[in-house]
């Protein structure tokens, strides 16, 4: 069975330094990417960037580059969301997610989510 | 605001058949195949219809989906009070530097 496990929920202060994981398991964890994507509270799904684990390939979309580092480490079949100083604004769920390699595949496997507080 | 237009509600009685759509554009729909996604609430989203029109293992088949041109349509027949849940479509955009576009969401609503 496909899984996802995400690092548990954070709070955190505006300008503190923050990384959560996501843990794959129950497929080859370098065939596939994974994807990192924001809900903020009452919001639709936003997508941050993508990951391939076998090398490491990353790619952003445009409203959270240089805002997010994504990076894996597949000894450990685990990718990580960094954030170097985080704000108000980056209060939300964080949700990882699998995607196969052909451009047409869909995302079909998603953590359980980390929630993001970030507060004074 | 989402690159992918849904109606921000839909709602239905027991039994009834709802549709909800997806509009985009030839750099998305246009090109490309549409999958659905089921948040029910406080969950992560799940997988619920995939290249247009193709369920995943263990969807029941009330689910359906669709697509012409530049947009995509979701239906569920025989409508049950556990489809009471958000629903977003997505794709990829071919003229933007991402992997996945998502519409803005819809909330079904069971009367």
């Amino acid at each position: 069975e496909v899984q996802l496990v995400q690092s548990g929920a954070e709070v955190k202060k505006p300008g503190e330094s923050l990384k959560i994981s996501c843990e794959g398991s129950g497929y080859t964890f370098t065939n596939y990417w994974i994807g990192w994507v924001r809900q903020m509270p009452g919001k639709s799904l936003e997508w941050m960037g993508i990951i391939f684990p076998g090398d490491s390939d990353t790619r952003y979309s445009p409203p959270f580059q240089g805002q997010v580092t994504i990076s894996a480490d597949k000894s450990i079949r685990t990718t990580y969301l960094q954030w170097s100083s985080l704000k108000a604004s980056d209060s939300a769920m964080y949700y990882c997610a699998r995607k196969g390699v052909v451009s047409s595949d869909p995302i079909d496997s998603w953590g359980q989510g980390t929630l993001v507080t970030v507060s004074a | 605001q989402s690159v992918l237009t849904q109606p921000p509600s839909a709602s239905g009685t027991p039994g009834q058949r709802v549709t909800i759509s997806c509009s985009g554009s030839s750099s998305n729909i246009g090109s490309n195949t549409v999958n659905w996604y089921q948040q029910l609430p406080g969950t992560a989203p799940k997988l619920l219809i995939y290249k247009n029109n193709q369920r995943p293992s263990g969807v029941p088949d009330r689910f359906s989906g669709s697509k012409s041109g530049t947009s995509a349509s979701l239906a569920i027949s025989g409508l049950q009070s556990e489809d009471e849940a958000d629903y977003y479509c997505a794709t990829w955009d071919d003229s933007l530097n991402v992997y996945v576009v998502f519409g803005g969401g819809t909330k079904l609503t069971v009367l």
